[in-house]
């Protein structure tokens, strides 16, 4: 079956300095994939999409990568700040109309 | 303001009876879903709507009902709750012009007692 895999641990990290998610899929071929925001209590924001034929997308300061071999998307946030702050999941999509998502990485960013 | 909302924000209530979930949209989306989270287990669809009138089941539909009769308004419905329904609930909207983005309500907590 297909399964996503996120670390379960949260991140702590420094402000200043570049936080590094991951996610792992296995047991499909998803054409895109997107990264969203949660922070406690509300609804996930979208953040980046990437497709399968793109190795890398910014935006501002976030990153993406996609790697289709290893199965892999990184999600880097530069420069971090306490407002990055938050749960981050990814899902990787292969269909039209059914989405699976990872069950998050909560990262903190230490002031 | 573009927005997906969710009524009620909480919600607890005693196993079999009936209870619905609102879910309005005002981007004029065709697409429509259902979300359960829960703690180690993340996001689980429970059905989606493509447009008015049709649906389909999403990963975890037991124990639920959805309709789709205004292309705005996708309510969830349990007819008859038993505590393992116990959950946080969300409802999203797709973008029409990427068909990939979804726009997420703000959820609503539910306590089957």
């Amino acid at each position: 079956s297909q399964k996503i895999e996120q670390n379960s641990e949260a991140l702590n990290i420094q402000e200043g300095k570049t936080a590094t998610l991951t996610c792992n899929y296995t047991n499909y071929s998803p054409a895109y994939l997107q990264w969203y925001r949660q922070d406690p209590g509300r609804g996930p924001v979208f953040l980046l999409l990437i497709r399968e034929n793109e190795k890398e997308k910014r935006k501002e300061r976030l990153k993406v990568t996609f790697d289709t071999t290893l199965k892999q998307s990184l999600f880097h946030i530069t420069a971090s700040q306490p407002a990055d702050s938050a749960t981050y999941l990814c899902a990787p999509t292969s269909g039209t109309y059914k989405y699976i998502f990872g069950t998050g990485t909560r990262l903190k960013v230490l002031a | 303001e573009a927005q997906v909302t969710q009524n009620p924000r909480y919600l607890i209530t005693v196993t079999g009876k009936k209870l619905t979930v609102t879910c309005s949209q005002n981007m004029n989306h065709e697409y429509m879903s259902w979300y359960r989270q829960d703690p180690g287990l993340g996001l689980r669809q429970i059905y989606y709507s493509m447009n008015v009138e049709v649906t389909d089941k999403g990963d975890v539909p037991e124990g639920y009902k959805v309709s789709r009769k205004e292309k705005r308004n996708f309510p969830l419905i349990l007819e008859s709750p038993s505590p393992n329904q116990t959950s946080l609930y969300f409802c999203a909207s797709r973008d029409d012009a990427t068909n990939e983005k979804l726009f997420f309500g703000s959820g609503t907590q539910l306590s089957v007692l």
